[in-house]
């Protein structure tokens, strides 16, 4: 069965103090494996997606990697307006491949 | 309109009443999917649509539910008899692709059941 994990479930930074979140996966075939954030009282906002082990992407000040046992989402410089929860969600073979299966969120508070 | 828009935003239905939820997703895009989270966690799989077909229903929890998108845009997502289980956040997100492309996902409706 697909399992999503992330860790850790909370976290807390000073601003600019820059740290990693972590998504680690089982799956069968995996065909992407895509990052969002979510504020609170909204639906989850598109960053990334990736679809190969090796493959890095990076917007503003967030980077996410992936391996292919887990993916990092990193953080640099961080600041209070980051501060959300990130979701990783996993795409693959193993369900009907339509459906993203969500880990439960890393809450980040960034404080300044 | 600019992204996907679901409504309403909050309904209250009292235990064994039917409640209809709507998603308007973004123009042209040819996947939607309907997901549910519960407060804390990640939101979970429903069913998905390629425009007006249902292919996957898996994620549905009874007979209770049902989802539909008869002329392939706007779909709604149908709870008969709720119960206090059912009470969560209702997610609908749309992607112009078939494939692993990004999905945009609504607001959400929240769902309490009282």
């Amino acid at each position: 069965e697909d399992q999503v994990t992330q860790s850790p479930e909370a976290l807390r930074l000073q601003e600019g103090e820059s740290s990693s979140l972590n998504c680690s996966y089982t799956v069968s075939g995996l065909r992407g494996l895509f990052w969002y954030r979510q504020d609170p009282g909204k639906g989850p906002e598109f960053l990334f997606t990736l679809y190969s082990a090796g493959e890095e992407k990076e917007k503003e000040r967030l980077k996410a990697t992936l391996t292919k046992k887990e993916s990092f989402l990193h953080i640099t410089a961080p600041k209070p307006e980051d501060s959300a929860t990130y979701l990783c969600a996993v795409q693959a073979d193993s369900n009907s491949g339509y459906a993203l299966n969500f880990g439960k969120g890393t809450s980040l508070l960034v404080t300044p | 309109g600019a992204g996907v828009s679901q409504s309403p935003r909050y309904k209250v239905a009292k235990r064994g009443q039917d409640v209809a939820l709507r998603c308007d997703p973004i123009s042209g895009h040819v996947s939607l999917f309907w997901y549910q989270q519960a407060l804390g966690q990640g939101p979970e799989f429903l069913t998905y649509f390629q425009n007006e077909a249902q292919l996957d229903k898996s994620g549905l929890p009874s007979d209770r539910f049902f989802a539909e998108r008869p002329e392939g845009s706007v779909s709604t997502l149908k709870i008969q008899r709720t119960q206090q289980e059912d009470s969560a956040v209702y997610l609908c997100a749309s992607s112009s692709g078939t494939g692993n492309t990004e999905a945009f996902f609504g607001q959400g409706t929240r769902l309490t059941v009282v």
